[in-house]
């Protein structure tokens, strides 16, 4: 069966501050992956989506950035956090092939810029 | 417009009874509908998802989709305490992209 870790759990960090959140799969090969920002009492913001190793897709411009070195491995990086990149930060994957299109989420990563 | 709206609630029924969730979207071409369950403080929890007309059923859940007046809608039926949640309605419009509502809070009271 599949499954999708997120890490760290929580995290506090300065404003200024770098950021790195990564998110991996396991038990399927060429996912679609998602990263979504939740924040306090609020939907969910797609930020990124990636098809493939290498190809990212950017929604909203802002000063976080993605990468996806391997298949299953998708990371979120920003070089300075500002106050409003606080939130639940969740990671999505989906069967890449066409299919049914059901979204998957890991544990997310609340993060607290203070 | 949103693409997707849902009522923000919060939503009170008492348990036993059926707590009706609704949903509007925007895109006529929208082929994917799904709705997620998230509890306070976690991930949102996939519970049902519909592709045709007409009614689904899951247990004690029943999606229901009308593509001609874009709107669909969950029933629970029987609530229980532990469906106090925030229900979220996701539509796939035209690509690999899930477009969410904001959310319905629902409360079973006891």
């Amino acid at each position: 069966s599949q499954t999708i870790h997120q890490w760290p759990a929580t995290l506090v960090q300065p404003v200024g501050s770098p950021l790195s959140l990564e998110c991996t799969v396991e038990g399927t090969s060429n996912p679609n992956l998602y990263w979504y920002r939740q924040a306090a009492g609020r939907g969910l913001q797609l930020l990124f989506y990636s098809v493939g190793i290498g190809q990212i897709s950017s929604e909203v411009p802002q000063n976080l950035s993605a990468s996806r070195p391997q298949d299953r491995q998708f990371i979120l990086s920003s070089k300075k956090l500002l106050l409003s990149d606080s939130g639940f930060y969740l990671c999505a994957w989906t069967i890449g092939t066409s299919g049914s299109h059901e979204q998957f989420f890991g544990p997310g990563t609340r993060l607290t810029v203070l | 417009q949103k693409e997707v709206e849902q009522n923000s609630g919060p939503l009170s029924v008492p348990e036993g009874a059926i707590a009706s969730l609704n949903c509007t979207y925007s895109d006529r071409g929208s082929q994917s509908f799904f709705w997620y369950r998230q509890y306070s403080g976690k991930s949102p929890e996939l519970i049902m998802f519909i592709y045709s007309n007409g009614d689904k059923e899951d247990g004690r859940f029943t999606a229901q989709l009308n593509k001609a007046s874009q709107y669909v809608s969950l029933l629970i039926r029987d609530s229980q305490p532990s469906d106090s949640a925030t229900y979220l309605c996701a539509v796939i419009p035209n690509d690999y992209k899930l477009s969410f509502g904001a959310g319905t809070t629902v409360t079973v009271r006891a």
